[in-house]
């Protein structure tokens, strides 16, 4: 059972702060990885990917990937009251599996003070 | 480009009555697939459809069929509802080669009396 783990917050961060956002999963062979965030009442939204290991930048929003120790981050700098949402952390299936599937992360809270 | 669009946004069903969620998407995307979504459990994948042609189980089929009706169609039928199924819907769907990021609807609110 495939599995991929997040911290469900709420994570309180105040305007402006460094909000850092982690997700471990269970399936070595993973090799993309995903940042949804979803607003209240929302669909999931795609706001990031990274497959290779080290730093992926994009405006405010920096991803990590550690695959030695099985880990993603997902940082948001100068946070913004817009940034209060969830975060969902998705793992794509191993090469291989055929299916394309991706295993979710129940996500995390963020709630981002004024 | 609409994307990714679910009919209908609301629905409320009595025990027992059925009912079909429609989806579709205008990306030309090969896979597509059907969620549900409740509180503390996260996205579940009900079904999927790697192509045009092919369906299979996910995580949590029991209770519901689905239909590739064409490559931009896919459909998600309730047979005889349950309060159980209550639930909000998301379709997605893939390009289904490279990295496979997925693109969600809207979502459809279920509510099963």
């Amino acid at each position: 059972q495939k599995e991929v783990e997040q911290n469900s917050g709420p994570l309180s961060v105040p305007e402006g702060a460094i909000a850092s956002l982690n997700c471990t999963y269970s399936d070595r062979g993973s090799q993309s990885f995903f940042w949804y965030r979803q607003y209240s009442g929302k669909s999931p939204e795609l706001i990031m990917f990274i497959y290779s290991n080290g730093d992926k930048e994009d405006g405010r929003f920096t991803a990590q990937l550690n695959k030695a120790s099985q880990y993603v981050s997902l940082l948001i700098r100068d946070s913004q009251p817009s940034d209060s949402a969830t975060y969902l952390c998705a793992v794509r299936d191993s090469p291989g599996a055929g299916s394309y599937q991706l295993t979710f992360g129940k996500g995390t809270k963020l709630s981002v003070i004024p | 480009n609409a994307g990714v669009t679910q009919t209908p946004k609301f629905q409320v069903l009595k025990t027992g009555q059925s009912m079909t969620l429609q989806c579709a998407q205008d990306m030309n995307h090969n896979s597509m697939y059907w969620y549900r979504q409740d509180p503390g459990m996260g996205l579940r994948l009900i079904y999927y459809s790697a192509s045009e042609g092919t369906t299979d189980k996910g995580e949590v089929p029991n209770g519901y069929n689905v239909s590739r009706l064409n490559k931009r169609e896919f459909s998600l039928r309730l047979e005889s509802a349950a309060p159980s199924q209550t639930s909000v819907y998301f379709c997605a769907s893939s390009e289904g080669r490279s990295l496979g990021e997925q693109f969600f609807g809207p979502g459809t609110r279920l509510t099963v009396l």
